[in-house]
């Protein structure tokens, strides 16, 4: 079993519907990552959180210590969001990442 | 753009050859990291420096090694290489060690 295991793996949205991609691990973490990986391949760090709620724009990261549990979720999702969502826990205190295998996202206008 | 660059962007190369991959972290970034995606394994990580130093190290084979330098800037030497080794080589930098990291393109390694 992985220590980060992300669901679903594959989701397929219609233009402006609500988005929730899903995010557990086994592992004590310091902090959760959240990354968008685009066709081209580059990654992007969306968020870091270590407690409670972040938002950025149509974008709202959550997390639950006790339950090992986060959620990324998009509102009002746009063909653009298409992507590759990466979740990944940091432990201790090194910064290195343990990853999840990734949801592919496909928004469809 | 994330201010981290890499070079080169791409590398074909045959198998048994050696290569190295180079990282220029973000301007005021002392901790770079190296991961390493493939089809069949994802991203996992390979190695951490901190200020020159080494910091951590993942699952980075013996065949593999890597520096960072005064300037701060980081290489990763692949040696001996296989097909396996084919890959996409991320580095990422971030200012302090457990703080947000920022992520290079990537480089993609072809061993044919």
């Amino acid at each position: 079993k992985n220590e980060v295991e992300q669901s679903p793996q594959n989701l397929t949205a219609q233009e402006g519907e609500f988005i929730t991609i899903n995010c557990s691990y086994s592992v004590g973490i310091s902090a959760l990552h959240w990354l968008q990986q685009h066709p081209g391949g580059g990654i992007v760090s969306l968020f870091m959180l270590s407690s409670g709620k972040k938002k950025h724009g149509r974008l709202i990261a959550t997390i639950n210590i006790q339950e090992k549990h986060s959620s990324l979720h998009i509102t009002a999702s746009h063909p653009r969001d298409s992507a590759v969502y990466i979740c990944a826990a940091r432990r201790g205190s090194q910064g290195n990442l343990i990853f999840g295998k990734g949801t592919k996202l496909s928004v469809k206008p | 753009d994330s201010g981290v660059t890499q070079t080169p962007k791409h590398l074909i190369t045959a198998t048994g050859q050696r290569v190295t991959l180079r990282c220029s972290p973000r301007s005021g970034d002392l901790s770079v990291y190296w991961y390493q995606q493939s089809l069949d394994q994802g991203l996992q990580f390979l190695i951490q420096y901190y200020n020159g130093e080494e910091r951590a190290k993942g699952n980075i084979l013996e065949r593999f090694s890597a520096q960072q330098f005064p300037d701060l800037h980081s290489e990763l030497n692949l040696s001996s290489l296989e097909l396996g080794d084919s890959a996409l080589y991320f580095c990422a930098s971030s200012v302090l060690v457990g703080t947000e990291q920022f992520f290079g393109p990537g480089t993609r390694l072809t061993v044919l």
